[in-house]
């Protein structure tokens, strides 16, 4: 599965979009982005995927560049709750055994 | 029930000692994955069943590591003679199908090793 590149942190203001950025330069045309977030002392928590088209959802937006090669999570009103690790990874969908490749991650901040 | 449940929550066992993880998936999940997390690092991929069959056992550390899951639903992860570098958060993640769609993960178990 691709590598991806996320920032290691990043703080945004209460009320105010979150907008978390992903480089994987390296996907391939059968690999999903996939983000999902970890808030402190809990297990990951699935967020949305695409494959290429933008997706929405009741948590988050997705926007995927036309080459495929970045994309961004978007949280349009961001709250303390938000406060959480974030983690951008592809992968292939395979019959059996897809499993996630997890990185650093970047650590978001909500600030009041 | 609604999610994922693991147990126990924390767990502190001795050098040498023997422990059993529990995880319990969503009802009818066939995909079931057990994952390894360090303090400050992402969750690191350990072994993963379709159903009872253990199709992928390529993350596990050592043969001291060994996971069922017999009849298909809940599965246990043991790990013999624990070590201190054995001291993390261990996950469990289920999937309804084995294509797409985000896994529901569980809260964990975390391992202390003394």
């Amino acid at each position: 599965d691709a590598k991806t590149t996320q920032p290691p942190s990043m703080d945004c203001a209460e009320g105010r979009a979150a907008n978390l950025p992903c480089n994987h330069s390296t996907i391939s045309g059968n690999e999903y982005v996939y983000w999902y977030r970890q808030i402190h002392s809990q297990g990951p928590q699935y967020i949305i995927h695409g494959l290429k088209n933008n997706e929405t959802n009741e948590m988050a937006s997705l926007i995927i560049t036309e080459d495929r090669k970045s994309s961004t999570l978007i949280l349009p009103h961001a709250t303390l709750r938000d406060t959480a690790v974030y983690y951008c990874i592809v992968r292939v969908a395979r019959a059996a055994g897809n499993k996630l490749t997890f990185g650093g991650g970047t650590r978001v901040l909500v600030k009041p | 029930g609604a999610g994922v449940s693991q147990s126990p929550r924390y767990k502190v066992a001795k050098r040498g000692q023997d422990v059993a993880l529990r995880c319990d998936p969503i009802s009818g999940h066939v995909s079931l994955f057990w994952y390894q997390q360090a303090l400050g690092q992402g969750p690191e991929f350990l072994t993963y069943f379709q159903n009872e069959a253990q199709l992928d056992k390529s993350g596990l550390p050592s043969d001291r590591f060994f996971a069922e899951r017999p009849e298909g639903s809940v599965s246990t992860l043991k790990i013999q003679r624990t070590q201190q570098e054995d001291s993390a958060v261990y996950l469990c993640a289920s999937l309804k199908g084995t294509g797409q769609g985000g896994y529901t993960f569980g809260s964990g178990t975390r391992l202390t090793v003394v």
